[in-house]
């Protein structure tokens, strides 16, 4: 298996533009986490999806951001407008549960995202 | 508001002795635990899950848990340069698959 894919790895762009960060989870996996790292606060659970739904939103920071999971294999977390304290690492980790109990998760690579 | 607290560090030890990196959790029904490793730059990694009180040992890594004491450590025997990242204590919430994450804890094997 390749892995959680997330894309791009490296975002620059200017305040106020729309941001799209893209993740593919690992095949089989039914949970998956957009979490946010900074130095500052470490890393932060934006929100949750089961099975496709989203189950916790309550880490999203503000109406700006936005994510969807349309189907098993991809999920989109989207900032729009941007502002210059969006930038971060952004991650996206899948996993199995709850049906085999809690494992930890797998990482993706994650987004470094610049907002200028 | 969960928590879970790590000394930052940076801990230094030398090559060959052992690491003890140490986490306390506010949440009682905290049920799962896990320690990443992530080097600079990098993504977590997961290296150990404990989910019940006392020890697990993994190679070189032991993981304990106390839920009494809500604490959990990682110990690291013969730490190798390779060892040095910074250590991510993690703690589901009581009947939950989210994990709280702790700031980490920055760990320097001196050769």
């Amino acid at each position: 298996d390749a892995g959680v894919i997330q894309s791009p790895r490296h975002e620059v762009t200017e305040m106020g533009q729309e941001v799209t960060l893209r993740c593919k989870p690992i095949s089989g996996h039914n949970s998956l986490f957009w979490y946010r790292q900074t130095m500052m606060r470490g890393l932060e659970l934006l929100i949750y999806f089961n099975n496709n739904v989203p189950i916790d939103d309550s880490g999203m920071p503000e109406d700006r951001f936005s994510a969807k999971m349309p189907n098993a294999s991809f999920s989109t977390l989207k900032i729009q407008p941007s502002e210059p304290r969006d930038s971060a690492v952004y991650f996206c980790a899948s996993s199995l549960a709850p049906e085999q109990g809690l494992e930890g998760y797998t990482f993706g690579s994650g987004t470094r995202l610049t907002v200028v | 508001q969960k928590e879970v607290e790590q000394n930052s560090g940076p801990l230094s030890v030398p090559e060959g002795a052992i690491a003890s990196l140490n986490c306390t959790y506010s949440d009682r029904g905290s049920q799962s635990f896990f320690w990443y490793r992530q080097y600079s730059g990098k993504s977590p990694e997961l290296i150990m899950s404990i989910y019940s009180n006392g020890d697990k040992e993994d190679g070189r890594f032991t993981a304990q848990l106390n839920k009494a004491s809500q604490y959990v450590s990682l110990l690291i025997r013969d730490s190798q340069p390779s060892d040095s990242a910074t250590y991510l204590c993690a703690a589901s919430g009581a009947g939950s698959y989210q994990l709280t994450f702790g700031k980490g804890t920055k760990l320097s094997v001196i050769p």
